[in-house]
């Protein structure tokens, strides 16, 4: 059965910083590409960032140059390193596998909430 | 402003089959896959329909999805209680790189 179960949320103020993680497990991890996507309270759904299972990444206009993703393969991991938070970054984040063949998202995390504010 | 243009809300009886549409452009719908998540009220979005139109083990085939030139649509027939929930459309565009999503679909089942 396939599991992702992230952590690492809180509360943080404008200017800082959180590293978020994705445990993964009940499939082989090396080989899959991974995404986070975000949804703030009471709005839709909004893709962050991906890296695939040979480490090209790709990241979200609104988060370049603050949010870094990242995987470790020996631990099944995948991580957010979350810098110079905003306001507008809270949310709920989830981690998300993709597909073998790479064409969309099939199983989510249960989501863990990042709050920004003073 | 969502890339990927849904209704905000669709409603229609049990028993009744509803429409919800997903218009794009090629960039996007046009020359990509497109899935559709279920998100029931506060639970993790799950996924739907995928390739456009393939459903994953465990989904009822009253869900169904279709795909033509840069829009795509998830049809429900029978409705239930149970399919309260907000749907959301998803591909990839590959003008932005990046992944895009519907600004999603409140459904009511009255």
């Amino acid at each position: 059965e396939v599991q992702l179960v992230e952590s690492g949320g809180g509360l943080v103020k404008p200017g800082g910083s959180l590293r978020l993680s994705c445990a993964a497990s009940g499939f082989t991890f090396t080989t899959y590409s991974m995404n986070w996507v975000r949804q703030a309270p009471g709005k839709g759904l909004e893709w962050v960032s991906s890296i695939t299972s040979n480490n090209y990444i790709y990241n979200a206009d609104s988060v370049k140059g603050r949010f870094t993703i990242s995987r470790d393969n020996a631990k099944n991991s995948l991580y957010l390193q979350m810098d110079s938070l905003r306001a507008e970054d809270t949310a709920v984040y989830y981690c998300a596998r993709e597909s073998w063949n790479e064409r969309g998202v099939d199983y989510w995390g249960q989501g863990t909430l990042v709050t920004v504010s003073s | 402003q969502s890339v990927l243009t849904q209704p905000p809300s669709v409603s229609a009886a049990p028993g009744q089959k509803v429409t919800i549409s997903c218009s794009g452009r090629s960039s996007n719908i046009g020359n990509n896959y497109v899935s559709w998540f279920q998100q029931l009220p506060g639970t993790a979005p799950r996924l739907l329909i995928y390739e456009n139109n393939k459903r994953p083990s465990g989904i009822p085939d009253r869900f169904s999805g279709s795909k033509s030139g840069t829009s795509a649509a998830l049809g429900i027939t029978g409705l239930q209680t149970g399919d309260e929930a907000d749907y959301y459309c998803a591909t990839w565009d590959n003008t932005l790189s990046g992944k895009v999503f519907g600004g999603g679909t409140k459904l009511t089942v009255l």
